[in-house]
């Protein structure tokens, strides 16, 4: 159980244009999604948390209208990075919270990553 | 965000060697969690930690919650060679639902 998946796995876009990476919880409903980007051989930075029905809540420096943040359901959650430049380049990774076991608080699963190269 | 220190930031150890690695904060976290990232994929969820002082086993891994709640450690045992990755401690703050990752700590598993 706790699976997350993510799509598409690696993308390539041109400078300018926008690219919507999808974050899916398969076999439960997460009220809570975690969006990441991760540069090489460095840590995960939490990017923003994104509730469903309500509006993400970012992290500081982390542009709101650069990356567009949609939970439209318990089992969806989608980052559009908008007007992408090559700076952008980075792997990004969801999460979705999730009960472990009765009695056990909200734990994390992470899906496989996004790599986005900005030509 | 935060981010927690991580120590070692690398290991180089021989097969069957134990393995330890701890992770620092300057912030008290309610919960701690180590997870194991291989390349080109997200992480996964090793242990998990609810209480200052609790000792964790899942297999030949071993976790901590410091009793400060500002520190946890991550002892492997009897390491083999698909123990290799990126060890990642995170904690959960008292505030709300995110959590903070460590600097990480890779591992080289020699044969």
């Amino acid at each position: 159980g706790a699976v997350v998946s993510q799509h598409p796995s690696w993308v390539i876009c041109k400078s300018g244009t926008s690219v919507k990476i999808e974050c899916r919880s398969l076999d439960f409903q997460a009220t809570t999604m975690f969006w990441y980007r991760q540069f090489p051989k460095q840590s995960l930075m939490l990017m923003a948390t994104s509730n469903e029905g309500s509006k993400a809540t970012y992290e500081q420096g982390v542009e709101k209208d650069k990356f567009l943040i949609n939970h439209a359901s318990l089992t969806l959650s989608t980052l559009t990075v908008t007007s992408a430049h090559p700076e952008d380049s980075s792997f990004y990774i969801c999460s979705a919270s999730a009960h472990l076991t009765s009695g056990s608080y909200n734990e994390q699963f992470f899906g496989p990553g996004t790599r986005l190269t900005v030509l | 965000g935060q981010q927690l220190n991580q120590s070692p930031q690398s290991m180089f150890i021989q097969e069957g060697e134990d393995v330890s690695m701890n992770c620092t904060s300057s912030s008290i976290f309610n919960t701690w969690l180590w997870y194991k990232q291989d390349p080109g994929e997200g992480p996964v969820l090793l242990i998990a930690l609810y209480k200052a002082g609790e000792l964790t086993s899942n297999g030949r891994l071993t976790a901590q919650f410091g009793i400060t709640r500002k520190d946890s450690f991550l002892n492997i045992s009897a390491s083999i060679p698909s123990d290799v990755g990126i060890y990642f401690c995170a904690g959960r703050g008292p505030t709300g639902n995110q959590f903070y990752f460590g600097t990480g700590t890779s591992l080289t598993v020699i044969p």
